[in-house]
């Protein structure tokens, strides 16, 4: 496609539910970023991943949050026992470049998925 | 660690008028930095970034941004509003070098133009 997608746009869940966000980076792009934006505030880096690797995932905020990108395009973030802090926006973005590329690559984002737990 | 600092939740200024957004990092290495648009409901958008190649850096929109290591400042500016530049922009930086660096924002800056 010609950029990120996002899927679903809107989730709503009760407090505990299991939730499952997918992105589909641009088509070759090695790198796959998974970032959290709270309300009012900027992104927080969570995870990365270099083709299948996932090889920083310093940013994930407790161990309910769990990433995956088995075959290195499509990912999953996917948030268990989901709690009211929760409630945030999460970004994807994609890359051309993985480790050896050089610094300052442009990341290209989705639309994100506005997650609110109830 | 590296952080950003974007002075000013929200800026307003009159269309045609000239547009100054501050961001303001600190990084222990050179860093990369970047900015990006957000518009409503919306991902962001790359409107420009320094990677050491000139300090002055030209963008989409007609915005740019002065790297300036002594101040550690990255300011974004337009010359002239338009009612289309209203949206959240958000000053972001990395300084882990590669391509597997996660981005740092700052905390955005509204900016709101009237007419």
């Amino acid at each position: 496609g010609a950029g990120v997608s996002q899927s679903p746009r809107y989730k709503v869940a009760k407090r505990g539910q299991d939730v499952a966000l997918r992105c589909d980076p641009i088509s070759g792009h090695v790198s796959l970023f998974w970032y959290q934006q709270a309300l009012g505030q900027g992104p927080e880096f969570l995870t990365y991943f270099q083709n299948e690797a996932q090889l920083d995932k310093s940013g994930l905020p407790s161990d309910r949050f769990f990433a995956e990108r088995p075959e290195g395009s499509v990912s999953t973030l996917k948030i268990q026992r989901t709690q009211q802090e929760d409630s945030a926006v999460y970004l994807c973005a994609s890359s051309l470049g993985g480790l050896a590329a050089g610094g300052g690559e442009t990341q290209y984002f989705g639309p994100g998925t506005r997650l609110l737990v109830l | 660690a590296q952080s950003v600092t974007q002075l000013g939740s929200h800026v307003s200024v009159s269309e045609g008028a000239l547009v100054l957004l501050r961001c303001n990092y600190s990084s222990s290495v050179p860093p990369y930095l970047f900015w990006y648009v957000q518009y409503p409901n919306q991902g962001l958008q790359l409107l420009l970034k320094y990677t050491s190649a000139a300090t002055l850096v030209k963008g989409i929109n007609g915005f740019e941004a002065e790297f300036k290591k002594s101040e550690t400042s990255f300011h974004l500016t337009k010359p002239s509003a338009h009612m289309s530049d209203a949206a959240e922009y958000f000053c972001a930086v990395s300084d882990r070098g590669g391509g597997a660096d996660g981005l740092t924002f700052g905390k955005g800056t509204h900016l709101i133009i009237q007419p």
